[in-house]
Parts: C-alpha cells; structure tokens; sequence
C-alpha cells in the first residue's frame, strides 16, 4: 500500500517570504499522480497543484511550484512570497493510475502553515 | 459552475441516532468518493463509486456505516446507530476519472454526543 508522509506537522514563515513544504512518498509503480491541497479555516480542500510522475518537468502554478525529485520519493511544495491568504492545512497526496482499490487518492497528514504578517 | 454539495454543513445529534450525509456530485463527473477527517487518523478514505457503482468499500468502519449511489447526481453517506467516536468531518469528492484531481465539497462536521 502506498503512504504519504509530511514530516513538518507545523510550518511558520514571514509575509512576503519563500516557504518549503516537504512531502516523501512509499510505492513501488512508475506511473502515478502527486498533488498538493490547500484546506483554509473555511475547511474547503482546494487543489493547488499537480504533477504526473512521467514528467520530468516540474509543474508550477503562479506562486507555487514543486521540486519532484522521483528517485527519492520526494515531492515538496515551494511558495513563494507568501501572503496571508496561503495560511492553511497544506494536503500532499498521492493517486495511483492503476485503478482498483488504489483509486481514491492518499493523504499526508498535512502541515499546518502560519504566515507572520 | 456550481462545485460538489453537501448536506447538512453541520450536524449535532445524540448517540444511537441515525444520521444521514447527503451529497450532489459535479454534473459529468463519474467518479464519487466519501472521506472522513479526524484530527488523530487524518483523510481517510470510507468508499468509492465509479458510475455510480461501489467500487471499494474497504475503508467503511464497521456495519453502522452504509453509502449509496441511486443515480449520478446524488449520493448519501448513513450512520446507524452513531456514536461519539463517529464524530469527525466528512467530505464528498468527486472526479473526472482521467484528470486524477478530486473537486471536494465544504464537508459535513458530525458531532455525536
């Protein structure tokens, strides 16, 4: 079975900083899906990011990028200049392609970030 | 677009109750999924349906916990009888199955007293 482990139960950093999420994963298939999720007060899950394991690129979205370092089963978040709005519960999770009873996605137990004003 | 819809946001209810967990998938999404959100366990995934079928039951806790899928646009999550160690945040998610992402809804926060 797979697991996802986020080894910082609790991140804080200064406004308009640069802040690293860690996150590492347990599997033993190539292909496969790793995102991250963002879970404000408001208790929404809202998906911040995506990568394919078959892409050697990292995928960034605006603010957020990953460093998916694939032989090690690593998958981190990087934000930069952050804001208030990115205090959260930040989610890594995984998904198998394979379908079955590996379907649904795996959480982390997620990291509680704090941003410093 | 309207997201997934859940129903009740909250629920407070006495132990031994039935309590009942309604969900509103997106439209054209085929795939639809229950979890539950404890501060100890984390996400865990309950059940899954794919077409409206249960796929993978396995994380269901124990008998008192049932999910059905009557259609595509509308499943429910039923705990009978509950008790205080159910109490938690259940989320509906569902999803396009080749995109991979899950589209959450605001979850339901259960306290059983």
């Amino acid at each position: 079975a797979q697991t996802v482990t986020q080894s910082q139960p609790e991140m804080s950093v200064q406004e308009a900083e640069t802040v690293t999420l860690s996150c590492t994963y347990d599997t033993s298939e190539s292909d496969y899906y790793l995102f991250w999720y963002k879970q404000p007060p408001s208790r929404q899950m809202i998906l911040v990011i995506r990568q394919e394991a078959y892409k050697q690129q990292n995928a960034t979205e605006n603010r957020f990028s990953v460093n998916f370092q694939k032989a090690a089963k690593s998958f981190s978040l990087k934000i930069s200049d952050s804001q208030l709005g990115d205090a959260a519960m930040y989610f890594c999770a995984y998904r198998s392609p394979s379908g079955g009873g590996a379907d649904g996605l795996t959480f982390g137990k997620g990291t509680h970030l704090i941003i410093q004003p | 677009d309207a997201g997934v819809i859940q129903s009740p946001r909250h629920e407070v209810t006495e132990m031994g109750q039935e309590v009942t967990l309604r969900c509103k998938p997106i439209s054209g999404h085929n795939s639809l999924f229950w979890y539950r959100q404890t501060m100890m366990r984390g996400l865990e995934l309950l059940i899954y349906f794919n077409n409206n079928v249960p796929i993978d039951d396995s994380g269901m806790p124990e008998d008192r916990f049932s999910a059905k899928m009557p259609n595509a646009s509308f499943s429910t999550l039923k705990i009978q009888p509950s008790e205080p160690r159910d109490s938690a945040v259940y989320f509906c998610a569902s999803r396009v199955r080749s995109t991979g992402e899950l589209f959450f809804g605001e979850g339901s926060r259960l306290t059983v007293l």
